[in-house]
C-alpha cells in the first residue's frame, strides 16, 4: 500500500527565511513523487514532480525537491520564501497501482 | 485542452436523502479518475479511483459509492447520506500515474 506523511502540520516563517517542508512516503512498488501547492481559495497546482533521474527536482516559484530513496523522503525547500508562498502544501505518491495519495498538508504561513 | 467539470458547487441536503455528484473530463481519452474529499487536518483522502469503465477501487469504506458508466464520467454517490459525509469532495484526472493531476472545483457538501 501506497501512504504519506507530513509531519508538519504547520510551519510559520519570517519573510526571506529558508524552509522545509517534509515529507515521507511508504510503498511496495516504485513510485513518482510530487508536490502540489493549494493557495486560499482556489485549487491545487502542480509545484514539481520527481519520476527518475536527477534526485534534485526544480519546481516552479523556487522551489526545489530532493529525493531520498534510502530515507523514502521527498523533503521541498526554498532557500528565501516570499508573502506569496503562504499556502497549504501537499505531498503526493503514485505508482503502480494507479492510485494517488496524498499527505495531510502543510500550511506554511510567511509573516513580514 | 483537457478541462474538468464538476457540479453542483454547493449542496445541502438532509441527513437520509440520496447523493449524485458528477465529474466529467474533456479534452482526453482513457484518464484516470479519482474522487477525494478534503478536511481540515486531514488532507486529501482518497475515496475511489477508476482506471477505466465499470472499473472501480474503493479505499475508504463508508457510506459512498463510486462510478464510471462513461469513459470521461465519474459519478459519486449515496443511497443516505449521513451528519458525517459533509465535507469538500474534488475530483481529478491523469493521464497517467507519472503526470500531473487536474482538479475539478469541488463541491461543498453540508448534511443538515
Amino acid at each position: 500500500a501506497q501512504s504519506v506523511t507530513q509531519l508538519d502540520s504547520q510551519v510559520p516563517v519570517f519573510e526571506e527565511a529558508p524552509v522545509e517542508l517534509r515529507c515521507n512516503y511508504s510503498s511496495s512498488v516504485s513510485v513518482y513523487l510530487f508536490w502540489y501547492v493549494q493557495y486560499p481559495n482556489q485549487g491545487l497546482q502542480l509545484l514539481l514532480k520527481y519520476l527518475s533521474g536527477s534526485t534534485l527536482v526544480k519546481g516552479i516559484n523556487g522551489f526545489e525537491a530532493e529525493f531520498n530513496k534510502s530515507q523514502t523522503s521527498f523533503h521541498l525547500r526554498k532557500p528565501s520564501v516570499h508573502i506569496s508562498d503562504t499556502a497549504e502544501y501537499f505531498c503526493a505518491v503514485s505508482g503502480g497501482f494507479q492510485k494517488l495519495v496524498f499527505g495531510t498538508g502543510t500550511r506554511l504561513l510567511v509573516s513580514p | 485542452s483537457q478541462t474538468i467539470h464538476q457540479w453542483p458547487a454547493t449542496l445541502v441536503q438532509p441527513v437520509g436523502s440520496p447523493l449524485s455528484l458528477e465529474c466529467t473530463v474533456e479534452g482526453t481519452s482513457n484518464p484516470n479518475l479519482y474522487w477525494y474529499r478534503q478536511a481540515a487536518g486531514r488532507g486529501l483522502q482518497l475515496l475511489f479511483y477508476s482506471v477505466g469503465i465499470g472499473q472501480i477501487s474503493s479505499e475508504v469504506p463508508q457510506n459512498l459509492s463510486a462510478s464510471r458508466p462513461q469513459d470521461r464520467q465519474f459519478i459519486l454517490s449515496s443511497k443516505k447520506l449521513l451528519l458525517s459525509d459533509s465535507g469538500f469532495y474534488l475530483c481529478a484526472w491523469m493521464a497517467r500515474v507519472d503526470t500531473e493531476a487536474f482538479f475539478g472545483q469541488g463541491t461543498r457538501l453540508t448534511v443538515v
